[in-house]
Formats: structure tokens, C-alpha cells, sequence
């Protein structure tokens, strides 16, 4: 079966520093991926998605970037980080082959100070 | 462009009553329709689906049924109970295939004792 790992579970970190958020999938193979960020009392923003090995799509201007350098592994990053990059954010993953639900990661949780 | 919308929270109920989250969607075509659930500090779940107009979609005593008529897709529970404390979002993804899903905004549910 399809598992995912999304690492780590909470990050503090200070304002201006970097980022890497992980994300591997597991069991399948050429999965799409995403990344969505989730504000406090908030709906889901889809920021990144990645239909292949170092293609992605950016949803929604800002200082993350997104990269995929394996076909399973997905990686959110930042070389700055801002107040405002503070939320909840959540890996996923569907199949390219059936276009129906996405799976997601249980979240990090990352606060900037 | 698609989109979906979903009653305003938050929902508060006692355990035992009946449950209903309204979730209306704009989109061309027959999307793929879906409900998940966000238990507090998770990632999302995928709780039922829904893939053409009249499937109905079941899961732990949750229904929605695809309503191409009023293009609706209501969430329903007849009994509730308190570990259903919850945020619920409503979801589609565009005839055809697409990358992404759509979301709604969430829908907080509070099930009291």
C-alpha cells in the first residue's frame, strides 16, 4: 500500500532563516505531488505541484520554492524565511494514472519568531 | 473558474443529533466530488467520494450524494458523536483530470456531550 512521510512534525525557527520541509512517497510510482499551506482558522492553499521528476508549478508568488529531485521525494524550501511563512503545511500526493483523490501527509507545523 | 463553497462554520452540536454541511461547487462538466476531515493537529483525511451524478458516497455513517441538478454535494451524518469534533472540507477535482483539487474553506464541527 501508498504510505507518505512529511518531516518534521513542528519547526520554530527565526525570521530570515532558511527552510526544508521533506516529503517522500511510498509504494507508487510517477505519484503527483503538492504542497499546501494551511493558515490558522484558514482554508487550504495549494502552493506547489509537481507532475514529474524537476517540473513544477508554482500556485501563489512568494519566498518558498519547491523542488523534486527524486520521483517519490518532494521538497519545500526557503532561503528567508518571513513572520508571515507561518502555518500548517501539508504534503500530498494522487496518482497520475487515476484522477481522482489526493493523499495527504500529516502536516508540520512551523512557526516563525 | 471551479470552485466550491461550503457552509460557514463553526457547527456545534450535541452528540446524537443529526448533521448536515451544505457544499455547492461551480465547475464544468461531471467533477470528481469528495469530502475529507481534519482531526485537530493532522493532515487531511479522505472521509468519502463521489465520481458521477447520483453515486452516493458512505463512510463511518457520513453520506453525500452527488446532485448534478443543484450541483451539490451535502454531507450528512444521522447521529453524531463527539469524536467527530472535526474540520470538514469539501473538494472537487475537474472533469477530464486536472492536477489539482479544489477545496472549499472548511467547516468547523464542535460535538458536545
Amino acid at each position: 500500500s501508498q504510505t507518505i512521510h512529511q518531516w518534521p512534525a513542528t519547526l520554530v525557527q527565526p525570521v530570515g532563516s532558511p527552510l526544508s520541509l521533506e516529503c517522500t512517497v511510498e509504494g507508487t510510482s510517477n505519484p503527483n505531488l503538492y504542497w499546501y499551506r494551511q493558515a490558522a482558522g484558514r482554508g487550504l492553499q495549494l502552493l506547489f505541484y509537481s507532475v514529474g521528476i524537476g517540473q513544477i508549478s508554482s500556485e501563489v508568488p512568494q519566498n518558498l520554492s519547491a523542488s523534486r529531485p527524486q520521483d517519490r521525494q518532494f521538497i519545500l524550501s526557503s532561503k528567508k524565511l518571513l513572520l508571515s511563512d507561518s502555518g500548517f503545511y501539508l504534503c500530498a500526493w494522487s496518482d497520475y494514472r487515476v484522477w481522482t483523490e489526493a493523499f495527504f501527509g500529516q502536516g508540520t507545523r512551523l512557526t516563525v519568531v | 473558474g471551479d470552485s466550491v463553497t461550503q457552509m460557514e462554520g463553526p457547527v456545534t452540536l450535541s452528540e446524537e443529533a443529526f448533521l448536515t454541511i451544505n457544499c455547492t461547487y461551480t465547475a464544468t462538466g461531471y467533477p470528481s466530488l469528495f469530502w475529507y476531515v481534519q482531526y485537530p493537529g493532522e493532515g487531511l483525511q479522505l472521509l468519502l467520494k463521489a465520481t458521477k451524478a447520483d453515486d452516493k458516497g458512505s463512510n463511518k455513517g457520513f453520506e453525500a450524494t452527488y446532485r448534478k441538478e443543484t450541483t451539490s454535494f451535502h454531507l450528512e451524518k444521522g447521529s453524531v458523536q463527539v469524536s467527530d469534533s472535526a474540520v470538514y472540507f469539501c473538494a472537487l477535482r475537474p472533469q477530464g483530470g486536472s492536477e489539482k483539487l479544489v477545496f472549499g474553506k472548511g467547516t468547523k464541527l464542535t460535538v458536545n456531550p
